[in-house]
């Protein structure tokens, strides 16, 4: 199973807006509404901001919002902040009943 | 407040075998669809799925990984534990436990321990 592609990095001033693609295909993102995504400062474990494609666990700021087309996820950071400055994964789950992570993004706030 | 502990052996030697045990608590595994994973991260690079119990004892394990992987779950301790066998260097990584409420819900995280493979 070949992890899910992200962008190596993305980058944005503070108050853009950034968004981070995820590509799997017709057997996990395509499939399924299990796609999760995930922001990691360094040294910390994953936090989860959305799950179900589009769902915001309770504390997660509404100015992160996830979609998907097709086989590719998608999550978009509005109004971005220092903090938001982090590395970001996404997850889906697999025709396998198994799960598989995005290579991982950095995001970086100019 | 849910929490997730995850405790084992820091250093292992190449084949040997590694268990760890992830205690949690404000929830039960008894309760209809919750589940935990374990999931690793070596350092450095991503995050990989490693295996899944359910509250009704389903086990689920990364197609790469199963044949060295064994999850299994103790209710009346609120423990899960992982074992997996014929360790080597490139097993090296943070391991995390993650209480699941549904089939994408990876929430909250254990803090991960570090587990290093060297001899």
């Amino acid at each position: 199973q070949s992890a899910l592609a992200q962008p190596r990095s993305v980058s944005g001033s503070p108050g853009q807006s950034v968004t981070i693609s995820c590509t799997g295909t017709t057997s996990d993102v395509g499939r399924y509404a299990y796609v999760s995504w995930f922001q990691q400062h360094p040294g910390k474990a994953p936090k989860l901001m959305i799950y179900d494609v589009t769902k915001r666990p309770s504390g997660v700021p509404d100015r992160f919002s996830g979609s998907k087309s097709g086989n590719t996820a998608s999550l978009t950071i509005s109004g971005l902040q220092a903090d938001d400055e982090a590395d970001y994964y996404c997850c889906s789950y697999t025709a396998r009943f198994t799960y598989v992570f995005g290579t991982g993004t950095q995001v970086t706030v100019l | 407040q849910v929490t997730l502990k995850e405790s084992g052996p820091a250093l292992v030697k190449p084949t040997e075998t590694l268990t760890l045990t992830c205690t949690f608590s404000g929830f039960s595994l008894d309760t209809g669809a919750m589940r935990v994973s374990w999931i690793r991260q070596p350092p450095g690079k991503a995050l990989e799925w490693l295996a899944r119990i359910d509250w009704d004892d389903d086990k689920f394990y990364s197609t790469s990984l199963k044949t060295r992987l064994t999850i299994s779950k103790d209710t009346s301790k609120n423990q899960v534990v992982l074992t997996m066998t014929n360790m080597e260097p490139a097993d090296t990584a943070t391991y995390f436990c993650v209480r699941m409420s549904s089939y994408s819900s990876f929430d909250p995280w254990g803090q991960g321990i570090l587990v290093t493979v060297s001899s």
